[in-house]
């Protein structure tokens, strides 16, 4: 099935860091959504992002809605340990329901 | 404030066999979409009801079924199970066909 390309695959990183990681497309998309997801549980919703070149910031976390509306970026600032696990992207296009997840990035990290 | 709730958490079948899977939406929400996650995988949309309509279904064959009751909890069933069937399936719910989705913790199906 469609899934969307993420960069980084997965990261080590050391507690404290920051991180950066985004998401591209192929295709224009209207709404972007970023999901953490732990093992054995569902996505979880981080945020949302409507409109090109919004920025939007929910606690450590900031995201980004590319100008091209093909990518978005995710940074988690000061990074702990509780933010190890599978970070996801999600667009939507305009006139359809369907959102198309990436491939995900799985972070871990370093006490 | 219940979030959505998936039942049942785990499941085994036999290849050949039917499942029904259910989802309750979180409160406020009318809109229920079902997602497939493969091991290692990013969910795959496999259809949304809304108003208790199919309305829009991804590439998956018609053995998969849904409905939506008029309370917004939904089903999801699958026929002729095969081995490639075994996933994590998400129910995910929103305020709308293209808000936000907010997901279940899944349903985890092994097809033996």
């Amino acid at each position: 099935g469609q899934q969307l390309n993420q960069s980084p695959q997965s990261m080590f990183i050391q507690e404290g860091e920051d991180v950066s990681m985004n998401c591209t497309s192929s295709s224009i998309f209207n709404t972007w959504l970023w999901y953490k997801q732990d093992p054995g549980e569902g996505p979880v919703l981080l945020i949302a992002l409507y409109k090109a070149g919004e920025l939007t910031s929910n606690g450590r976390l900031t995201a980004q809605f590319g100008i091209t509306r093909k990518d978005s970026f995710l940074n988690i600032s000061a990074s702990i340990p509780s933010d190890v696990g599978i970070y996801f992207c999600a667009g939507v296009t305009s006139g359809t329901y369907k959102y198309i997840f990436g491939t995900g990035t799985r972070l871990k990290v370093l006490a | 404030d219940a979030g959505v709730t998936q039942s049942p958490t785990h499941l085994i079948k036999t290849r050949g066999q039917q499942v029904t899977l259910r989802c309750s939406p979180k409160s406020g929400h009318d809109t229920v979409s079902w997602y497939q996650q493969a091991l290692g995988q990013g969910p795959q949309f496999i259809f949304q009801y809304y108003e208790e309509e199919e309305r829009q279904r991804g590439n998956f064959p018609d053995r998969f079924s849904g409905h939506q009751f008029p309370n917004y909890s939904s089903e999801l069933n699958v026929n002729a199970l095969l081995l490639g069937d075994s996933a994590l399936y998400l129910c995910a719910s929103s305020h709308g066909p293209n808000s936000p989705l907010h997901f279940g913790n899944g349903t985890r199906l092994t097809v033996t």
